[in-house]
């Protein structure tokens, strides 16, 4: 299996923007997880998936983010609009049922 | 205060020395992660536990649920070992994942 699998890897935007980033779970797991890292806040969930059904989103910080699964192969996060804070590396990860979680390789976004 | 503590914040060790990072923890948890977290920026689970001890290769993690606490050992600590280890608590009862801040770890040739 290729891992977890993210793109993109890396996005510029303007402020104002709005920003759509991908995740592709590890084929038979069956949670999914957003997360945004910071330096000055460090790692944090934004939201988790189970079997496609959002579980908890509390951890996202507004309502200008949204995230959705529409199966078991697929995830977005979205930023509509997309301001300077939310800029940061944004990490997927995936694991199956209570096991260990198997993380992406991040997406940089930076937000002119 | 943090749900999840580790100490320390920063190490430097010479080659070959025993490293010892820890990690305490104030939530019921079910299991803990230790994260290791590249230069690059990638994140790879070293350990998943939630009782005794794991061992994998060079690396050994141990955990004490009665007290709270977690430690990740280093045994002949090389270079390549220089990261950023994070531990992530999982909470009982559900999959959120509560990090602690990280520890740098430098390992000089």
């Amino acid at each position: 299996d290729a891992g977890v699998i993210q793109s993109p890897r890396h996005e510029v935007t303007e402020m104002g923007q709005e920003v759509t980033l991908r995740c592709k779970p590890i084929s038979g797991h069956d949670y999914l997880f957003w997360y945004r890292q910071t330096m000055m806040r460090g790692l944090e969930l934004l939201i988790y998936f189970n079997n496609n059904v959002p579980i908890d989103d509390s951890g996202m910080p507004e309502d200008r983010f949204s995230a959705k699964m529409p199966n078991a192969s697929f995830s977005t996060l979205k930023i509509q609009p997309s301001e300077p804070r939310d800029s940061a590396v944004y990490f997927c990860a995936s694991s199956y049922f209570y096991n260990e979680q198997f993380f992406g390789p991040g997406t940089r976004l930076t937000v002119l | 205060k943090n749900e999840v503590e580790q100490s320390p914040q920063n190490l430097t060790a010479q080659e070959g020395e025993f490293i010892t990072i820890n990690c305490s923890y104030s939530v019921g948890i079910s299991a803990l992660h230790w994260l290791q977290q590249h230069p690059g920026g990638g994140i790879v689970s070293l350990f998943m536990l939630s009782s005794g001890k794991k061992k994998h290769g060079r690396l050994i993690a141990t955990i004490n649920i009665q007290e709270k606490h977690s430690s990740l050992h280093i045994t002949a600590s090389h270079p390549r070992d220089s990261a950023v280890y994070i531990c992530a608590a999982i909470r009982e009862g559900n999959e959120k994942l509560t990090f602690g801040t990280g520890t740098r770890l430098t390992i000089i040739p």
